[in-house]
């Protein structure tokens, strides 16, 4: 079965900076769905960003980038000029892309603090 | 269009007590799940359904019932409720297809006392 680890449970970035969250992952896949969910106080799950495994490019949403690293199993989140809406849980998750609808396999998270 | 809407938001229940947490989706989206959220953990799935008619137990299904009886509606029915059972609860939604994102409604706060 695939796991998901988040190792980072809090981290804090001021205000205008960047933040790096990480992720790992274990499977014995070679193709496969990893995304970014943020979480917000408001508790409602916001997806962030997604790649392809199959993908050398890394994903990139506005402000959001990954850093996707397929041997070592790590895809970690970039944030760029952090903004105070981005304070928030963010959950990274993985999801097989065997046939039939596999679940999403989801991380504990990481809550992040963003500093005025 | 509302997206994923839950209700209700929140609701305390005495053990023994049932109750169904409701969940429609106005995206046409085949797939919808459950999830529950404990406290300082990721999501894990209950149930999911890949269409009407179609229901499949995910990975903590015990003690929970769903049904879909039609491509909108998705409840998730909990028989003798247990303090095990308190959790956020997250109802989503998906287009065919392992890349598509799954949208999530608002959750819903569930205690059991």
């Amino acid at each position: 079965a695939q796991t998901v680890t988040q190792s980072q449970p809090e981290m804090s970035v001021q205000e205008a900076e960047t933040v790096t969250l990480s992720c790992t992952y274990d499977t014995s896949e070679s193709d496969y769905y990893l995304f970014w969910y943020k979480q917000p106080p408001s508790r409602q799950m916001i997806l962030v960003i997604r790649q392809e495994a199959y993908k050398q490019q890394n994903a990139t949403e506005n402000r959001f980038s990954v850093n996707f690293q397929k041997a070592a199993k790590s895809f970690s989140l970039k944030i760029s000029d952090s903004q105070l809406g981005d304070a928030a849980m963010y959950f990274c998750a993985y999801r097989s892309l065997n046939s039939g609808n596999t679940p999403l396999v989801f991380g504990k998270g990481t809550r992040l603090s963003v500093i005025a | 269009n509302a997206g994923v809407t839950q209700t209700p938001k929140f609701r305390i229940l005495k053990i023994g007590q049932s109750m169904t947490l409701q969940c429609t989706q106005d995206m046409n989206h085949n797939y919808m799940y459950w999830y529950r959220q404990d406290p300082g953990m990721g999501l894990k799935l209950i149930y999911y359904s890949v269409g009407a008619g179609i229901t499949d137990k995910g990975e903590v299904p015990n003690g929970y019932n769903v049904s879909r009886s039609t491509t909108e509606d998705f409840p998730l029915r909990l028989e003798l409720a247990a303090p095990s059972q308190t959790s956020v609860y997250f109802c989503a939604s998906s287009y065919l297809g392992q890349n598509q994102p799954q949208h999530f409604g608002d959750g819903t706060r569930l205690s059991i006392l």
